[in-house]
């Protein structure tokens, strides 16, 4: 069974500022994960994902995600953010490609101060 | 581009009644989900489909039913809902490439 970790539930920063949202998994098989992002009463909007290949992956509005083996993580940065950057972020993890159940973590609400 | 559409929005009833949800999806993707959210919580998987008339259930199936009677629509039910519940509903569809696309999301308040 994969699970997903998100381990800040809150996460605070100055316009302009670079951020990282963090994301743990564990799952003993090959993995597929991805970053969606949720704007307040809004669906979920789909921003990156990862199954293989360059570690480093890039998604839309600037966000790029890092894929670590050792770490079990894959953590969501971005250099600059701006306030329409403030939502809530959820990283996904399915166990193979094509596998499709697909499980969420709890969430990181980011929060963009002017 | 295509779209999902969840009916209805905003869905209230009483405690004991069967309610069911809805949601079309126009992208011809084979998969389809429905996920749960508890305010300000993460999504937690009811039920999915990978083909029409196929269900799957995920970590929270029981007290839910699910139907996917045609390939564009999957449907939820909620057999027996439970007083002062309220979440969000979110229906989503995939292509099995690991990008959901998801549905605004259906409001259940229990009186």
């Amino acid at each position: 069974t994969q699970t997903v970790s998100q381990s800040d539930a809150h996460v605070t920063v100055f316009e302009g500022d670079s951020v990282e949202l963090r994301c743990n998994y564990s799952y003993g098989g090959s993995i597929y994960l991805s970053w969606y992002i949720q704007h307040h009463g809004r669906g979920l909007q789909f921003l990156l994902k990862y199954y293989s290949g360059n570690p480093v992956v890039q998604g839309v509005n600037g966000f790029e995600a890092e894929f670590s083996k050792s770490d079990s993580s894959f953590h969501l940065r971005k250099a600059s953010v701006h306030w329409s950057d403030s939502a809530v972020y959820f990283c996904a993890v399915s166990a193979d490609y094509g596998n499709e159940k697909i499980t969420f973590g709890a969430g990181t609400k980011l929060t963009i101060k002017p | 581009g295509g779209i999902i559409t969840q009916t209805p929005k905003f869905l209230i009833g009483q405690e004991g009644q069967k309610l069911t949800l809805k949601c079309q999806q126009n992208f011809n993707h084979d998969t389809m989900y429905w996920y749960r959210q508890d305010s300000g919580k993460g999504l937690r998987l009811i039920y999915y489909s990978i083909t029409e008339n196929d269900l799957q259930k995920g970590d929270l199936s029981e007290g839910y039913d699910a139907s996917r009677e045609k390939k564009s629509s999957f449907s939820l039910t909620v057999t027996s809902a439970q007083k002062n519940e309220m979440a969000v509903f979110l229906c989503a569809s995939s292509m099995n490439t690991g990008q959901l696309y998801f549905g605004e999301g259906s409001k259940l308040t229990v009186l």
